[in-house]
């Protein structure tokens, strides 16, 4: 099974500041189609989560552009080019799987502001 | 606009079984995948299993393999996740999702309100 590693698990960011979070795998994410289904996930407090990126660096309908994803194989990046307040909450990468069917999730990775 | 309405709270006894429900409304049911999501207080994100109906039968973690059983009827856009032999670290929000992409398992665009499970003697 492929097994997702984010770190750091925490980190506190001053507003206007940048952050980052990194997501290995344990195996690259490549599927025999060309894509890469790896995915961010933010999770604010008392919420469901809502999707961000997908496809690695695709942003979804809806999410701030300040908000930006990269990599490729086993290594992934989420990025926040000025963190603002409201970016407060845990964020996940993902990775679907489509043989057999199934999701993997990071252990996720808790954003405070300082 | 798709909506995906779960049942409410339940508070359970260890060996027990509960089953939770996850009806959507708006857009096409049988084609598009829904899948439960856990996550136990304090804690992060577990997938459970999910289900695409026009499939039929639905993949699971094989964590839960053999406790947990997903189904779903057509005819009330609804999809059950059922978990037994309860013990006390089943104590979560159970989520369910739904895919935006029918047939794939993909972006889990729409979500649940969640479903708390307490397990507890």
């Amino acid at each position: 099974d492929i097994v997702m590693t984010q770190t750091p698990l925490s980190l506190s960011v001053t507003p206007g500041q940048p952050a980052s979070i990194s997501c290995k795998s344990s195996q690259s994410l490549l599927y025999s189609d060309g894509k890469t289904y790896l995915y961010w996930y933010q999770q604010k407090p008392g919420q469901p989560p809502q999707v961000l990126i997908y496809e690695v660096s695709k942003r979804f309908s809806g999410a701030p552009d300040r908000f930006s994803g990269s990599g490729s194989g086993t290594d992934f990046t989420l990025k926040i080019s000025r963190v603002e307040a409201e970016d407060v909450g845990v964020y996940y990468c993902v990775h679907s799987n489509q043989l057999p069917r199934s999701y993997t999730f990071g252990q996720g990775t808790k954003l405070e502001i300082k | 606009q798709v909506q995906l309405v779960q049942s409410g709270a339940e508070v359970k006894k260890p060996g027990s079984s509960v089953k939770v429900s996850c009806k959507a409304s708006g857009g096409t049911f049988n084609s598009y995948p829904i899948t439960w999501v856990r996550q136990v207080p304090g804690q992060g994100l577990e997938w459970m299993g999910g289900i695409i109906p026009i499939f039929g039968p639905a993949n699971y973690a094989q964590k839960f393999q053999g406790r947990v059983t997903i189904t779903a009827d057509e005819s009330t856009n609804t999809v059950y996740m059922q978990l037994s032999r309860l013990r006390s670290e089943d104590t979560a929000m159970y989520y369910c999702a739904r895919g935006d992409v029918p047939y794939y398992y993909y972006v889990l665009e729409v979500w649940g309100q969640g479903t708390t499970v307490i397990v507890s003697s």
